[in-house]
């Protein structure tokens, strides 16, 4: 059974880089042609797609966020992760990581979804 | 980016009852529309995709319609577990970000 978990600090100083991890199990990122992705959800903005990345390294990007995002990938260790840069207290959100119901989407429903993580910018 | 507009933000309701939750896209997304329930301190879970499609495990009161710019969810009898958050999110091949309405409140 597929899974995921988000891991990185729960804090981050303001204008600093948030650096979250998502660990795949239940199987590889490499199957199915999956877009792994991350999305946040706040108070203010609700549920705000981030990114996506196919484990080649082909990655999409919210036109939004994506001045101060990076995706990336690991395959020898069934990761992905995310560098946002610069935050600030709008930053200040729940992350969740994602797989989509389909591959070779990059555009797609999600049915699997990590536990998410909380992150607070700090001043 | 396309725009998700749901109403109403919240709905008032009881165990047994009818509900329709209404999703409006900005511009069309044909049936690239999917349905989550959320519920307090856990992330969505995917209800309806491609506007009207059951995902597997989901019961049978819950049904979407819709295409083009609108659309809805439909719960036939609300039953306890029903009562949580749920939200649209267009998924348009030719959109440049997966984007989500604002969320609906089913509550007693």
């Amino acid at each position: 059974q597929w899974r995921l978990q988000e891991s990185g600090p729960g804090v981050v100083k303001h204008s600093g880089t948030l650096s979250l991890t998502c660990t795949v199990s239940g199987g590889s990122i490499r199957d199915y042609s999956y877009y792994w992705g991350w999305i946040r959800q706040s108070p203010d903005k609700g549920l705000e797609w981030i990114a996506n990345i196919y484990y080649t390294g082909n990655t999409n990007y919210n036109p939004s966020l994506k001045s101060r995002v990076t995706i990336s990938v690991d395959t020898s260790l069934n990761q992905f992760s995310l560098d946002l840069t610069s935050v600030t207290a709008a930053d200040t959100a729940v992350y969740y990581c994602t797989r989509p119901r389909l591959g070779g989407a990059p555009r797609e429903a999600l049915d699997l979804w990590g536990p998410g993580t909380m992150v607070t910018v700090s001043s | 980016d396309i725009q998700m507009t749901q109403s109403p933000s919240t709905v008032s309701a009881s165990v047994g009852d009818r509900i329709t939750i209404t999703c409006r896209a900005n511009k069309s997304i044909s049936s690239f529309l999917a349905w989550y329930q959320q519920r307090p301190g856990t992330a969505p879970k995917l209800v309806i995709y491609k506007a009207s499609t059951l995902e597997s495990g989901v019961p049978s009161r819950f049904s979407g319609s819709g295409s083009g710019t609108e659309f809805t969810l439909t719960i036939s009898s609300l039953q306890p577990d029903d009562f949580a958050t749920y939200y649209c999110q267009q998924y348009n091949r030719y959109s440049r970000a997966l984007t989500f309405g604002g969320g609906t409140k089913v509550e007693t």
